[in-house]
């Protein structure tokens, strides 16, 4: 049976920490992982990773994927209130149906 | 650009009633999906559709019905509706396969009583 996995499921920061999300997969037939946010609204897309070892940034987000290992982290450097927020993995295996494959999320609180 | 949207956006009904919740998509892409989202289970996915015409069910169908008779839209029916069928429900959408992300709508809070 496919599975994602992240780690932890809930998390509590100060404003200034840095924090690493965790996401570990068993899927056959892997295309790729993706991140996404989720506030008090609709999940939005952060990253997406394809290759082992190659960082994606977006300011202070960055995530890298392990294919040999079969993990992702999400690293987020200098926390602020404003991100908090469900953070969700998600896996593609590359079904004719282009169905993603989620995991359960970590949520994160960042307090002032 | 409209992107993709879901009516209503909030929902109260009553047990044994069908509900239908709408999506519809302006992007044109070919594959949509419908999540439900509930405290401890994060999502998870109810029916999903590679083209007009062509579903599945994801892990949790039982109690719904979808169709999808036109590209840009992919409405779910709750047949008789139950009080665990008490949600947020996401559609999204993916224009293919490979290097594309997956768009979420709003979300339609449903609520069975």
């Amino acid at each position: 049976e496919d599975k994602v996995v992240q780690s932890p499921l809930s998390l509590v920061v100060h404003e200034g920490d840095t924090v690493t999300l965790n996401c570990s997969y068993e899927v056959t037939n892997f295309r790729s992982l993706l991140w996404y946010k989720q506030e008090k609204k609709a999940p939005t897309f952060l990253f997406m990773l394809t290759s082992s070892g190659i960082e994606k940034k977006s300011g202070r987000l960055s995530s890298i994927l392990d294919k040999k290992e079969l993990f992702s982290i999400l690293n987020i450097t200098a926390t602020q209130t404003g991100d908090s927020a469900i953070y969700l993995c998600a896996v593609d295996r590359g079904s004719t149906l282009g169905r993603l494959y989620f995991g359960r999320g970590t949520q994160l609180t960042v307090w002032p | 650009d409209a992107g993709i949207t879901q009516s209503p956006r909030y929902k109260i009904t009553e047990t044994g009633r069908q509900v239908t919740l709408m999506c519809h998509q302006t992007w044109s892409h070919s594959y949509m999906f419908w999540y439900r989202q509930d405290l401890g289970h994060g999502l998870r996915l109810i029916y999903y559709s590679a083209a007009a015409d062509i579903t599945d069910k994801g892990e949790v169908p039982d109690g719904y019905v979808v169709s999808r008779s036109k590209t840009e839209n992919f409405p779910l029916t709750l047949e008789s509706a139950t009080r665990s069928q008490t949600s947020v429900y996401f559609c999204a959408s993916r224009l293919g396969l490979g290097a594309y992300e997956q768009y979420f709508g709003p979300g339609t809070r449903l609520t069975v009583t």
